[in-house]
């Protein structure tokens, strides 16, 4: 069946790092590729998303890329605020919806 | 303001009193769907909804009821709550089931079962 597997946290970085949270997927069909963030306290929003292959979902300086041939969508920021400290969710809607495990992210001043 | 909500936010109770944790949204979806999400385990999906009086399981059923009467509300039912319940739930919303569609999430209700 569908899977979604991202890179286990806790990710701690220093104020202005690059950041890299890997996600890889499998899937039989043609799915949509989403990335949901969810800060302390609250409910999952929609950070990015891609719907085809080679998309390039951006939001708030994040960026991830649908790559079919590597079955991915990593997610990318140039440059980290401690306002990004969150957990991050990959996830993808074909037939079904599947989240990944999240990553939590911490970013030190 | 398009909005998922959900009540209540937080509840602890004991084992084998029934309960239901309410869902509403004001932005006409057709696609309804509730989670649970544990530590280390993500987001599992318990049941969705494609339409009113359409319901189906998730991967994670037992336990748990639902029913769609109204397009706008999404009830999750725990007819006898047991301690493994215990868990952090999540309602969200789509406007249909095309994979295109993100879910609107609601802000989530920590419920405890002693």
């Amino acid at each position: 069946g569908d899977s979604v597997t991202q890179m286990e946290g806790p990710v701690t970085l220093s104020e202005e790092a690059f950041l890299t949270i890997n996600c890889t997927y499998t899937a039989t069909g043609y799915p949509s590729l989403f990335w949901y963030v969810q800060y302390p306290g609250e409910g999952l929003q929609l950070l990015l998303k891609a719907t085809k292959a080679d998309d390039k979902g951006s939001n708030k300086g994040f960026e991830a890329t649908y790559r079919k041939e590597t079955t991915s969508f990593h997610l990318e920021k140039g440059s980290v605020q401690v306002s990004d400290s969150a957990v991050y969710f990959c996830a993808l809607r074909d037939d079904k919806i599947i989240f990944g495990k999240g990553t939590r992210l911490h970013i030190l001043p | 303001e398009a909005q998922v909500t959900q009540n209540p936010r937080y509840l602890i109770t004991v084992t084998g009193k029934k309960l239901t944790v309410t869902c509403s949204q004001n932005m006409n979806h057709e696609y309804m769907s509730w989670y649970r999400q544990d530590p280390g385990l993500g987001l599992r999906q318990i049941y969705y909804s494609m339409n009113v009086e359409v319901t189906d399981k998730g991967d994670v059923p037992e336990g748990y009821k639902v029913s769609r009467k109204e397009k706008r509300n999404f009830p999750l039912i725990l007819e006898s709550p047991s301690p493994n319940q215990t868990s952090l739930y999540f309602c969200a919303s789509s406007p249909g089931q095309a994979s295109s569609y993100e879910q609107y999430f609601g802000p989530g209700t920590r419920l405890t079962v002693t």
